[in-house]
């Protein structure tokens, strides 16, 4: 069947720390794959979009890597915050118009 | 601003009863979408329109229904068919079908009382 995962348990990190989030599918080969941020009670917004050519691409202090062999993207966020809390959502191009989403991961950085 | 713009933001639905939650968007954007989000579980796509008076299915449509009659709005309605409606509803649009950025509104609470 086809499946997107995200580590279910919390990250807890102190603050300047490197986070990294995974999320490993099976059973597609997406053409590109998305990272979005979602804050507790609000809509998710989105944060990088990496297609199935590229293998890393940064934006300040995020970076997303995409390995289609292993089937896997992780999600950095260098010199991590208090205020990177939240909960991060990978989302991958499923075909026919749809996009999947994965539960989220969600991240604790400490002060 | 541009944006997408939900309402109301906390809703109550008594059994058997439907309910219509609105989503606008000014970002003139073609696509639509709306959302599921439940504790622990990944956005589950309900209904989605690529044109306007134009919709398909997603992958939990049962109970619910959708209109698409202008652009820039695309309700959905929880019927009384939906047995287990209590949820955060996400309404979210993009460019096209393309597989551009989703933007998201800020989200619908529905409970059932």
């Amino acid at each position: 069947s086809q499946k997107i995962e995200q580590n279910s348990e919390a990250l807890n990190i102190q603050e300047g720390k490197t986070a990294t989030l995974t999320c490993n599918y099976t059973n597609y080969s997406p053409a590109y794959l998305q990272w979005y941020r979602q804050d507790p009670g609000r809509g998710p917004v989105f944060l990088l979009l990496i297609r199935e050519n590229e293998k890393e691409k940064r934006k300040e202090r995020l970076k997303v890597t995409f390995d289609t062999t292993l089937k896997q993207s992780l999600f950095h966020i260098t010199a991590s915050q208090p205020a990177d809390s939240a909960t991060y959502l990978c989302a991958l191009d499923a075909g026919g118009f749809k996009t999947i989403f994965g539960a989220g991961t969600r991240l604790f950085v400490k002060a | 601003d541009g944006g997408i713009t939900q309402s109301p933001k906390y809703l109550f639905r008594k059994e058997g009863q439907n309910v219509t939650l609105s989503c606008e968007q000014n970002l003139n954007h073609d696509a639509m979408y709306w959302y599921r989000q439940d504790p622990g579980q990944g956005l589950r796509l309900i209904y989605y329109s690529q044109i306007v008076n134009d919709f398909q299915k997603g992958d939990i449509a049962e109970g619910y229904s959708v209109s698409r009659e202008k652009k820039e709005s695309f309700p959905l309605t929880v019927t009384s068919a939906q047995k287990n409606p209590t949820a955060f509803y996400l309404c979210a649009s993009s460019i096209d079908r393309s597989g551009n950025t989703i933007y998201f509104g800020e989200g619908s609470w529905l409970t059932v009382v």
